[in-house]
């Protein structure tokens, strides 16, 4: 176990709506990425966030959206959903996220599929 | 641009030695990663190792770093059938900011059969 929590596990939805999802970093840790996982296109980094600002962008569409709140928990929020968004997507969390010797933990995924 | 190349597969025998390859391209990575991602479950860090270093070694897990060739090997020793899953090979470049990010490769499948 990682420490880190994505909410939900599984999500399905339908083309064109929009999804939320959540992710609580381990104690202690201040900053948060996004990854997405697909057949395709492998692991692809989409953002990160340190201590409730953006630090680092990545393939993130901009249907995609995210934020970190005060707690340190962040949310991804996708919109206009397409076939092609169905995927995994992982949260991770690090200490402060500077460094090249700082380790990313990773959390167990939320998996989505867009019918 | 960064580009992190893995073999797709590899098939090995129970208590055979498994090495799995990793070429990277972006000469200002300063460390790189293995990752371990079994069915239905997230990425788990293995090991990583600085650039500077040529090898690292931890338990079963033998890390050997060609900094000249940026190809990066993972072998692990008395491979187990719990040793089956999907293994990615990440770098993390030095960057501007010090914000730099994870480069993943798309992952080379470990199959191991008893």
């Amino acid at each position: 176990d990682s420490g880190v929590t994505q909410t939900p596990k599984h999500l399905i939805t339908a083309t064109g709506q929009r999804v939320t999802l959540r992710c609580s970093p381990r104690s202690g840790d201040l900053s948060v990425y996004w990854y997405q996982q697909s057949l395709d296109q492998g692991l692809q980094f989409l953002i990160q966030y340190y201590n409730g600002e953006e630090r680092a962008k990545g393939n993130i569409l901009e249907r995609f959206s995210a934020q970190q709140f005060p707690d340190l928990h962040s949310e991804l929020n996708l919109s206009s959903l397409e076939l092609g968004d169905s995927a995994l997507y992982f949260c991770a969390s690090s200490l402060a996220g500077v460094g090249p010797g700082e380790t990313q933990y990773f959390g167990p995924g939320t998996r989505l599929l867009v019918l | 641009g960064e580009d992190v190349e893995q073999s797709l597969f590899l098939s090995v025998r129970e208590g055979d030695s498994s090495v799995i390859n990793c070429t990277y391209t972006d000469s200002s990575s300063t460390y790189l990663y293995w990752y371990k991602q079994e069915p239905g479950a997230g990425l788990q860090l293995l090991t990583y190792i600085f650039s500077n270093m040529d090898m690292k070694q931890d338990q079963r897990l033998t890390v050997l770093l060609n900094k000249k060739d940026k190809h990066l090997s993972l072998r692990i020793a008395d491979t187990q059938t719990g040793d089956s899953a999907i293994y990615f090979c990440a770098e993390k470049g030095a960057g501007n900011s010090g914000y730099s990010t994870l480069t993943f490769g798309k992952g080379t499948m470990l199959l191991v059969s008893p």
